[in-house]
């Protein structure tokens, strides 16, 4: 049973647009909700990252929304850069030092 | 901060033969570590969490035979594929929290693997 589905598998955007991932949790235990991003080769490096008790986080052009009661959270990407193109994994964790449940993973393209 | 690292980078071996992974927490101390597998436009796959002093905890389809865990220290973990076969050959990864109750988690660079 996946306890987080992200959505779209795969995305392209154009630079200068906006990109948004998507992802919906099952297990109301969890309480950390962060965004890796993946590039070929390499491991995932943390994003940016949401608890519950604040609806949206912002990092320079990076923003979690956070929908408690739908169990939902998203990934925006403001002004997308062809830098940006590489796999994004959202994940979902209960409580500290507890292992990370992870989406599929969306492939973005960003082309100029 | 909080920088992971793994060694090697990558390995070839040939089937039948062992090989040893490093994961190190170089800035921060981690009593547990996560090890991940992923194959090739997969996500992530936990394999096992490594806890300081005592046994690594191994999820369910995961031999713990045949992938050995060891976290000898606060800033070091290691993952022995024991008797490699070509179905082993994957990209391995590890994770640590840089501390007890720290819900964030940093990954390692990864280990290609690849088992002829």
């Amino acid at each position: 049973q996946q306890q987080v589905k992200q959505s779209p598998q795969s995305l392209i955007v154009q630079k200068g647009g906006i990109s948004i991932i998507n992802c919906a949790y099952e297990n109301t235990a969890f309480d950390y909700f962060p965004w890796y991003q993946q590039f070929p080769g390499k491991g995932p490096a943390l994003l940016i990252a949401i608890r519950p008790d604040v609806s949206e986080k912002k990092e320079g052009r990076f923003t979690i929304s956070f929908n408690k009661s739908a169990k939902q959270f998203s990934l925006h990407i403001m002004d997308s850069q062809p830098g940006d193109s590489a796999t994004y994994f959202c994940a979902a964790s209960s409580e500290g030092n507890t292992p990370l449940v992870f989406g599929k993973g969306t492939r973005l393209s960003v082309i100029a | 901060g909080a920088v992971v690292s793994q060694h090697p980078s990558w390995v070839i071996c040939k089937s039948g033969t062992s090989v040893k992974i490093e994961c190190r927490s170089l800035d921060f101390q981690a009593t547990t570590m996560f090890w991940y597998r992923q194959f090739p436009k997969q996500s992530l796959m936990l394999m096992a969490t490594s806890n300081e002093g005592s046994k690594a905890t191994y999820e369910q389809g995961v031999e713990k035979d045949k992938f050995l865990i060891n976290h000898a220290s606060l800033t070091l973990s290691t993952l022995t594929v024991t008797s490699a076969h070509p179905e082993d050959s994957s990209f391995y990864i590890c994770s640590a929290s840089p501390g007890l109750s720290s819900y964030e988690q940093y990954f390692g660079p990864g280990t290609r693997l690849t088992v002829t």
